[in-house]
């Protein structure tokens, strides 16, 4: 399968705890993209890369997450001192360069904050 | 700001029949659409995609329309099947070219 793999599918943390988040884009894609989806809406922005560059962060990426894309190929969004207000589904997607392309979605890592 | 809205949180058809699932978005900057379906427990895929100087584009039983007068982008599902069913998202790529979601559109399918 050579689409967008994220890992873990499923992650169920203590609040307090820190924990990171992986995403293998699609090879030649050099855009990569974060975004959170609660329960019933739809995916929100956090963060995206061209390459191994950071290139825009939402209001909604308080400084306890940090994404880094050190190659410019997989990234990794860590988040520290969870709060349950955290439990969400992560979402990595990827695309190629230039406006207009169309994103491809993983299937998400989903986080529970007990 | 921008924003984008379904207007109908779900949408119940027979199978076989047709789906008409609508979107309003408010930003008349956006001149890229993108229509998304989520099953459960999975990503968005995607469906189909629409640039503004179109008004319909088709696909495999799939046809979007967009009325940039009104600001409106609808999803055509011709002959809807069971496998249909799951909730379908508009997008809209903005002026700092990440998408914006709506909320979403549950389609149920009755056999």
């Amino acid at each position: 399968d050579t689409g967008v793999s994220q890992d873990p599918r499923h992650k169920i943390t203590k609040r307090g705890q820190n924990v990171t988040f992986r995403c293998d884009p699609i090879s030649e894609h050099n855009r990569l993209y974060w975004y959170r989806q609660t329960l019933g809406q739809g995916p929100e922005f956090l963060t995206y890369f061209q390459n191994e560059a950071q290139l825009e962060k939402s209001r909604l990426l308080s400084d306890r997450f940090s994404a880094e894309r050190p190659k410019g190929s997989f990234s990794t969004l860590e988040i520290q001192r969870t709060e349950q207000g955290d439990s969400a589904m992560y979402l990595c997607a990827s695309s190629l360069q230039g406006p207009k392309e169309k994103l491809f979605f993983g299937s998400g890592t989903q986080l529970s904050v007990l | 700001g921008e924003s984008v809205g379904l207007h109908l949180p779900t949408l119940s058809v027979q199978e076989g029949d047709n789906s008409i699932i609508n979107c309003a978005y408010s930003n008349s900057a956006s001149d890229y659409f993108i229509w998304y379906k989520q099953e459960s427990g999975k990503g968005p895929q995607f469906i189909i995609d629409i640039r503004s100087n179109m008004d319909k584009r088709q696909g495999q039983r799939v046809t979007v329309l967009l009325n940039k007068t009104v600001k409106h982008l609808s999803l055509q599902i011709a002959a809807t099947q069971p496998g249909d069913s799951a909730v379908y998202f508009c997008a809209e790529e903005g002026n700092t070219g990440k998408l914006i979601f709506g909320q979403g559109t549950t389609l149920q399918v009755k056999p």
